[in-house]
């Protein structure tokens, strides 16, 4: 079946680095994504990884490791505004997206 | 700019009442809808996709249906809406993997 695994809460300090990890068994890979969820409003698109290695986005940073699958995503200088939930993607060999189930994030002062 | 409008926003309704939600996307042409429906403090569950007009494919047997009568609005309905039914819906698009999905406000359904 397809998987993926991402840590269902994790709590960090205001100015800190938090590290999401996400694991994935999928039926082919064609991509990976992370989003950002507030609670009560629609997922944000964050980034998407293709290739292994790490993008930058500002704060932001995610990196894919396809023969390990895996993937984590990087947030650093972390803000109050950070507190959301970070839900991880896969896109399959049917271009299907598959989705964790996400991550909490809380974000203490 | 692309833009994809979804409502109402928030929605109670009674057992064994009629559902319709409504998505239209501006600013692309042809693109890939899709209706989502997350219970709390789960993940996005995938209900139907469309790559097309009048072309929907069906992941989770239910008593919901979709329909896209044009290129930019898909629609979700019920005949007779059951209290597993209540969630928050969301309908999403895309063009190109690379851009990801773009997601409509949500509307958050109650049945009651």
């Amino acid at each position: 079946g397809q998987n993926i695994d991402q840590p269902t809460e994790m709590t960090a300090t205001e100015g800190a680095i938090v590290q999401i990890n996400c694991t994935y068994q999928t039926s082919g890979f064609n991509g990976l994504f992370w989003y950002q969820q507030h609670a009560g409003e629609a997922p944000t698109f964050l980034s998407y990884n293709v290739l292994d290695g790490l993008e930058e986005k500002g704060r932001f940073s995610s990196f894919l490791s396809r023969s390990k699958g895996y993937s984590y995503l990087l947030l650093k200088e972390l803000q109050m505004k950070d507190s959301a939930s970070y839900l991880c993607a896969v896109t399959d060999s049917n271009y299907q997206l598959i989705w964790g189930a996400g991550t909490k994030l809380i974000i203490k002062p | 700019s692309q833009t994809i409008h979804q409502w109402p926003a928030t929605l109670v309704q009674p057992v064994g009442s009629p559902l319709s939600l409504e998505c239209t996307v501006e600013g692309t042409s042809n693109p890939n809808l899709y209706w989502y429906r997350q219970a709390a403090g789960r993940g996005l569950q995938l209900l139907f996709y469309s790559v097309g007009i009048g072309q929907i494919s069906s992941e989770v047997p239910q008593n919901l249906s979709a329909s896209r009568p044009q290129d930019r609005q898909f629609i979700l309905s019920s005949k007779k809406l059951l209290l597993s039914d209540s969630g928050f819906y969301l309908c999403a698009w895309s063009v190109q993997d690379s851009d990801g999905y773009t997601f409509g406000s949500g509307t958050r359904l109650t049945v009651v």
